[in-house]
């Protein structure tokens, strides 16, 4: 199937400081997500980005954090200042269209904040 | 608001038998479509099949099918002839017409081990 791409796959981090989780999406989708998941548990969504704006975020949307896709390259996830509790799996996914389509998911960033 | 439920923690079957998971959901809205996604041991998260809520007839891919009964608001996810390999954690998801993000709710998760 369609394949959406993360940079990197595990990234290690002091607390405190910004890291920036990289997404290259489908090619021709338009709806972009980032979904964190904690010890393999519950996938909970964090934010859409569509047109260049975020649609809709979660309250586990934090300040620290802030989405972008400048110039159709990656869609990124940056945190700053970075916190112990960052420490998660995040996906990032796409789909064509806003609801009648599948969403696809990236093989996610192992994020861990030490 | 959306909510997907999963009530099965984990299931363990033999090789080559049928599953079921069950998955039921809450929605406000008329118009909804409902996923089946699987969670690799690696971490990969695969899209399997999908119903959408006009449709009655129910959605077969391969050796997955589901069972979807909308007055319960139920979407069984059922596996047949099951495989070593299909051995991962499944996750029910719900999408509403209405929402104007296309957010994507998630079920918790049922662990499925299928043994030799």
């Amino acid at each position: 199937g369609p394949k959406v791409l993360q940079i990197p796959s595990h990234q290690i981090i002091d607390m405190g400081q910004m890291v920036t989780l990289n997404c290259d999406p489908v090619s021709n989708h338009l709806y972009f997500y980032w979904y964190k998941q904690i010890l393999g548990q519950q996938m909970e969504f964090l934010v859409n980005f569509y047109n260049g704006k975020v649609m809709e975020k979660s309250k586990l949307f934090k300040d620290q954090f802030s989405v972008e896709r400048p110039d159709g390259s990656y869609f990124t996830l940056k945190i700053q200042p970075t916190a112990l509790e960052d420490s998660a799996v995040y996906f990032c996914a796409s789909s064509l269209e806003q609801t009648n389509t599948e969403v696809f998911f990236g093989k996610g960033t192992r994020l861990t904040v030490v | 608001a959306q909510k997907v439920t999963q009530t099965q923690t984990s299931i363990s079957v033999m090789e080559k038998t049928t599953v079921t998971m069950d998955c039921v959901y809450e929605t406000q809205d008329s118009s909804y479509f409902l996923f089946w996604y699987k969670q690799t041991a690696s971490g990969e998260i695969v899209f399997l099949i999908r119903q959408d809520s006009y449709k009655k007839e129910n959605a077969t891919v391969g050796h997955y099918s589901l069972n979807f009964q909308k007055p319960k608001s139920s979407i069984g996810l059922i596996i047949t002839a099951t495989q070593i390999e299909d051995s991962a954690v499944y996750f029910c998801a719900m999408r509403e017409e209405g929402t104007n993000t296309g957010k994507l709710t998630f079920g918790d998760g049922t662990v499925l081990t299928v043994k030799p």
